[in-house]
């Protein structure tokens, strides 16, 4: 059973525009949290992991994600979206090896 | 550079055919998993394995079976292939201890349709 959950199946940005993907969790625990792109056609890319300490978490490409317990939440942010961010994101938990459902990102000139 | 290499990336087979999809990975890692994707439903996962000639049921086993003789190497099984196992497949493998938040590794996907 899914222990993550993506609330926003689609989202559509304009470039340039800052962008945030929301992700609940249901853990009762500190959860290890994780969130991966897909490109079209390809695989899984990590972007960036929490499992401990700092609650705000940087990651590659310009991504940072935020975790608030108060919230059970653990949302990922991009001050400034590019055309190459267009792509599939996913929340995971890796300890339940659970992955939500996926939000897609689209960006419009 | 962790590399996990699916060696089909497109199939297409006939109902009722046994279907065989390979992953092998390169950084000796114990764990070995696989996942199915479908829009909307995102990631689920099908089987995994902590070692050699050893798996576990993951969310939806039904109608598949898995095999690892060798620590690189696991293979998912479609032993009667069928219309709604059209999909996308991935293979994923991470060191052993998830709890210490150890990155899972993905493989660039199978796309198998089956007619």
């Amino acid at each position: 059973a899914q222990s993550v959950t993506q609330p926003d199946i689609h989202i559509t940005v304009s470039e340039g525009a800052s962008l945030e993907l929301r992700c609940n969790y249901s853990y009762g625990a500190t959860p290890y949290l994780f969130w991966y792109v897909q490109s079209p056609g390809q695989g899984l890319q990590l972007l960036l992991k929490y499992f401990s300490g700092d609650t705000l978490v940087q990651g590659i490409k310009g991504f940072e994600a935020e975790f608030k317990r108060s919230q059970s939440s653990f949302n990922l942010r991009k001050p400034s979206v590019h055309w190459s961010d267009a792509a599939e994101y996913f929340c995971a938990d890796p300890y339940k090896l659970s992955f939500g459902a996926g939000t897609t990102v689209t960006v419009r000139a | 550079d962790v590399k996990v290499t699916q060696s089909s990336r497109y199939l297409v087979k006939r109902t009722g055919e046994k279907v065989f999809l390979e992953c092998v990975q390169d950084m000796d890692h114990e764990n070995m998993f696989w996942y199915r994707q479908d829009p909307g439903l995102g990631l689920r996962l099908i089987y995994f394995s902590y070692d050699v000639k050893m798996k576990e049921k993951g969310d939806i086993p039904e109608g598949y079976s898995v095999s690892r003789e060798k620590k690189e190497r696991f293979s998912l099984i479609l032993e009667s292939a069928s219309t709604n196992q059209t999909s996308m497949y991935l293979c994923a493998s991470s060191y052993m201890g998830l709890v210490s938040g150890n990155t899972i590794y993905f493989g660039e996907g199978s796309w198998l349709t089956v007619v």
